[in-house]
């Protein structure tokens, strides 16, 4: 069964550093994978998808994720951390119809 | 375009109680699928309905039900309320299954059972 790894539960970025979120994936065939965002009482808002068509994939708020196949890897980066980046991430994979989540990742942006 | 619309956003009961929580997914989708998230157990898939067709089903007991309109709005519904069933409960909407164009989720209903 598709599943995916996120390491550390909360991370600590400075404002303007590099935010890096790392997502692991177990997949027999070339997988669709999701970054998803969430803010506090709030669903979740699609980041960026990957659906084969590229490996770096963009997506908005300066996000991005490049899928490494060698490496079962799809990692989530940002240049530099802003305020309003606060917030919990999820890797998914879509596996049978249905999305399996990682545990999420929650970003604490230190001033 | 619209999003997802779940209503209630929040909604507290008491053990042993049924609740009906409702989702109208974006327009034009036809796929609607269901989540609980909570702290312990993270985001785990409910079920998804397709043309008011169940089409996937995840591991929770009968006490957790759907159903899709018509109109593809969805409804799912939990009956002998338990403490654990305190959640978010989370509706995505899509296409086709998130083949393409991945999913849509609205922000939820929050379920305290008292």
């Amino acid at each position: 069964a598709q599943s995916v790894t996120q390491l550390g539960s909360h991370v600590s970025v400075s404002e303007g550093a590099l935010v890096l979120l790392r997502c692991n994936y177990s997949s027999s065939v070339p997988p669709y994978l999701f970054w998803y965002v969430q803010y506090p009482n709030q669903g979740l808002q699609l980041l960026l998808k990957y659906t084969s068509a590229a490996t770096l994939v963009k997506g908005i708020n300066g996000f991005e994720a490049e899928f490494k196949k060698s490496e079962t890897s799809f990692h989530l980066t940002k240049p530099s951390a802003h305020m309003s980046d606060a917030a919990e991430y999820f890797c998914a994979v879509k596996r049978e119809d249905r999305l399996a989540f990682g545990k999420g990742n929650q970003v604490v942006v230190i001033p | 375009k619209a999003g997802v619309t779940q209503t209630p956003r929040y909604l507290i009961k008491t053990r042993g109680q049924q609740v009906t929580l409702s989702c109208s997914p974006i327009s034009g989708h036809r796929s609607v699928s269901w989540y609980q998230q909570t702290p312990g157990q993270g985001l785990q898939f409910l079920f998804e309905y397709f043309s008011e067709t169940q089409r996937n089903k995840g591991n929770f007991p009968g006490r957790f039900s759907g159903r899709q309109f018509s109109n593809s709005r969805s409804e799912m519904n939990v009956s002998t309320l338990e403490l654990g069933d305190s959640a978010l409960y989370l509706c995505a909407s899509s296409l086709d299954g998130g083949r393409e164009d991945g999913y849509t989720f609205g922000s939820g209903t929050r379920l305290t059972v008292v």
